[in-house]
């Protein structure tokens, strides 16, 4: 069973730019969550999906967003990147299955606004 | 507002001994993770606890829950190099909310 697949690995972006994310569930999984990793403030929730709904969000600005397709894969848009936006951004697969409540990471996507 | 700490947030040990990270929680949940991170790689799913009481263990690593008490315990038996990592600890509420990381370093 293929795992979770976020792309691209990498990017640098220029400050006032725009970037988006996208992840790929584990086949089945219909929930889709977004995090924040950074060495000052650890682990952040953004937000998370399932079934093409965004059911909770973090505290973050506007200037972060998300969706969901129909096929579960679900992209974060962030605009107008601030250097501090700069970090490891994770999106997590469940299935939520009533004996299931596993949250698989993917490898992440390293963000640095320059 | 939930808040997920651990103690400690560093810990430096000698192989073969033993030791335990804390996890306490603010707020009642029915699920807490402990996840494994290794520098620059993603998030590893070691345990998963659902109910008060429940203990899980797999290799030198064993988790506990009791939720009476909101907090969770990992132990670590007999530490192994291989053992280095950032542990973290994560509680569902309305979202999953991670503790600090616990770094372990297991020096020979």
């Amino acid at each position: 069973k293929a795992g979770v697949t976020q792309t691209p690995r990498y990017l640098i972006k220029t400050r006032g730019q725009q970037v988006t994310l996208s992840c790929s569930p584990i086949s089945g999984h219909r929930s889709v969550s977004w995090y924040q990793q950074t060495p000052g403030q650890g682990l952040q929730f953004l937000f998370e999906y399932f079934s093409e709904t965004q059911r909770n969000k973090g505290n973050f600005p506007g200037r972060f967003s998300g969706r969901q397709f129909s096929n579960s894969r679900s992209e974060m848009n962030v605009s107008t990147l601030e250097l501090g936006d700069s970090a490891l951004y994770l999106c997590a697969s469940s299935s939520y299955d009533r004996d299931s409540f596993e949250a698989f990471f993917g490898q992440g996507t390293r963000l640095t606004v320059v | 507002e939930l808040k997920v700490e651990q103690n400690p947030l560093f810990l430096s040990m000698q192989e073969g001994k033993n030791y335990t990270i804390y996890c306490n929680y603010s707020t009642t949940s029915d699920r807490l993770y402990w996840y494994r991170q290794d520098p620059g790689k993603s998030l590893e799913s070691l345990f998963v606890l659902l109910s008060n009481g429940a203990v899980k263990q797999e290799g030198r690593l064993m988790a506990s829950l009791d939720t009476k008490a909101r907090l969770s315990t990992l132990h670590i038996t007999a530490a192994v190099h291989d053992l280095s990592a950032t542990y973290f600890c994560a509680v569902k509420y309305n979202d999953m909310r991670f503790g600090a990381g616990t770094r372990l370093t297991v020096k020979p």
